[in-house]
Formats: structure tokens, C-alpha cells, sequence
């Protein structure tokens, strides 16, 4: 059974600040992997896919790799603003997977 | 568009009492899906349809049903509330399994 972890549950930095969150997951034969932004309140919104056959994916000042060896994925976010303060999750599903599999999510706060 | 939408927001059941949470979404989806969020936890699948009448159990079923008879609507019933049922739920919406999620902006039960 595919389980998925995100390290740290909790996250505080100073704005301007380049930081790196961390997904892990068990199975690592994975069809792709997406990273979600959720504010407090609200509903998740997708913010990058990157497909198993791919490395990595960039958005702006936010930039996922994927390493499917060895079950890991990290979303980088360079130059933090206090507007990226939110709880940043990610999910997975298998090649012959219906449904995505979602880690617990971090909680970023960044100060002003 | 509206994307995915659900109502209620809020709602406070009293324990036994049954409820319907309402979910639509207009970008002509076929697969739909219910997940519930709990603090600390990543989110939980309870029911997916992969087209209208059909469905089927996630990971969560228990005191839950659902129906599908049209593309857009996707309603969630609660049967006999327990309070093991306070959480937030989510549904969300996608092109196809492997794709992005459109999530709707959740609502928030509580069980007393």
C-alpha cells in the first residue's frame, strides 16, 4: 500500500529566504506526482505534475524534482514571500493506480 | 467557469441525523471525487465516480454513500452522523484519474 510523507510537518522562515519542502513515498512505481497549495479554508490548488518519466517541473520562483528510485520528491521555492504561507501537500498515484495517494502536508508560515 | 462548488460551508449535525453535502463542477468531467481532511492528515478518499452511475468505494466508505446520475452533480450522503465523521470535506473533479484535481473550497462538519 502506497504511503506518503511529508518532512517537516511545520515550517518558519524569513521572507526573501530560499527554502526546499520534502515528499517521500513507499512504492516508487509512481505515474506522476503532483504538489498542491492549500490556504487556510479553503481547497487545494494544483500547482505543478511532473509525470514519472520526468525530473522536474518549474512554475515561476517554484521549481519540483522527482527522483522516483528512490521515492522522493522536493519542492524548491526561491525568494519566499509572506503570500506562499500555506499548507503545501503532495500526492502520488500508480500506473495502474485510480486514485492519488496524499502526504499530510506542510505548513509553511513566512515572516515578514 | 465556477469550477467545483459545494455547499454547504458550514453545518453542525446532531448525532443520528443525516445529511446531503451537494457537489457540482461545470468543466465537463467525468471523474469526480469525495475526500475527507482531518487535522494533521493528509486527505482521505471516500467515494470517486468515474462517469455518470457509476461509483465506487475509496478508502474511507464507511457511513457514506453516494449517487451519480449526471456528469456535473456528485452528492455525498451521511447516514446516522457519528461524531467520528466531523471533518472537512472535499470534492474535486478531473479530466481523468492521472490528471490534475480541481478541488472545490471544502465544507466543514461538525458532529455533536
Amino acid at each position: 500500500k502506497q504511503e506518503v510523507t511529508q518532512i517537516p510537518a511545520a515550517l518558519s522562515v524569513p521572507e526573501g529566504e530560499n527554502l526546499v519542502l520534502n515528499c517521500s513515498f513507499t512504492d516508487s512505481a509512481i505515474y506522476n506526482l503532483q504538489w498542491f497549495r492549500q490556504d487556510p479554508g479553503k481547497g487545494l490548488t494544483s500547482l505543478l505534475l511532473i509525470q514519472s518519466s520526468q525530473r522536474e517541473q518549474t512554475s515561476g520562483r517554484l521549481n519540483a524534482s522527482l527522483d522516483k528510485s528512490s521515492g522522493r520528491s522536493t519542492l524548491y521555492i526561491a525568494a519566499s514571500q509572506p503570500g506562499d504561507s500555506a499548507t503545501y501537500l503532495c500526492a502520488v498515484i500508480g500506473n495502474y493506480g485510480q486514485n492519488f495517494v496524499f502526504g499530510p502536508g506542510t505548513r509553511l508560515s513566512v515572516l515578514p | 467557469n465556477a469550477g467545483v462548488t459545494q455547499t454547504p460551508k458550514f453545518r453542525i449535525l446532531k448525532i443520528g441525523q443525516s445529511m446531503t453535502l451537494q457537489c457540482a463542477q461545470d468543466m465537463n468531467h467525468n471523474y469526480m471525487y469525495w475526500y475527507r481532511q482531518d487535522p494533521g492528515m493528509g486527505l482521505k478518499l471516500i467515494y470517486y465516480s468515474v462517469g455518470a452511475g457509476i461509483t465506487d468505494k475509496g478508502e474511507v466508505p464507511n457511513g457514506y454513500n453516494v449517487s451519480r446520475s449526471t456528469t456535473e452533480d456528485f452528492p455525498l450522503r451521511l447516514e446516522l452522523a457519528a461524531p467520528s465523521q466531523t471533518s472537512v470535506y472535499f470534492c474535486a473533479s478531473s479530466y481523468a484519474p492521472q490528471d490534475t484535481q480541481y478541488f472545490g473550497p471544502g465544507t466543514r462538519l461538525t458532529v455533536l
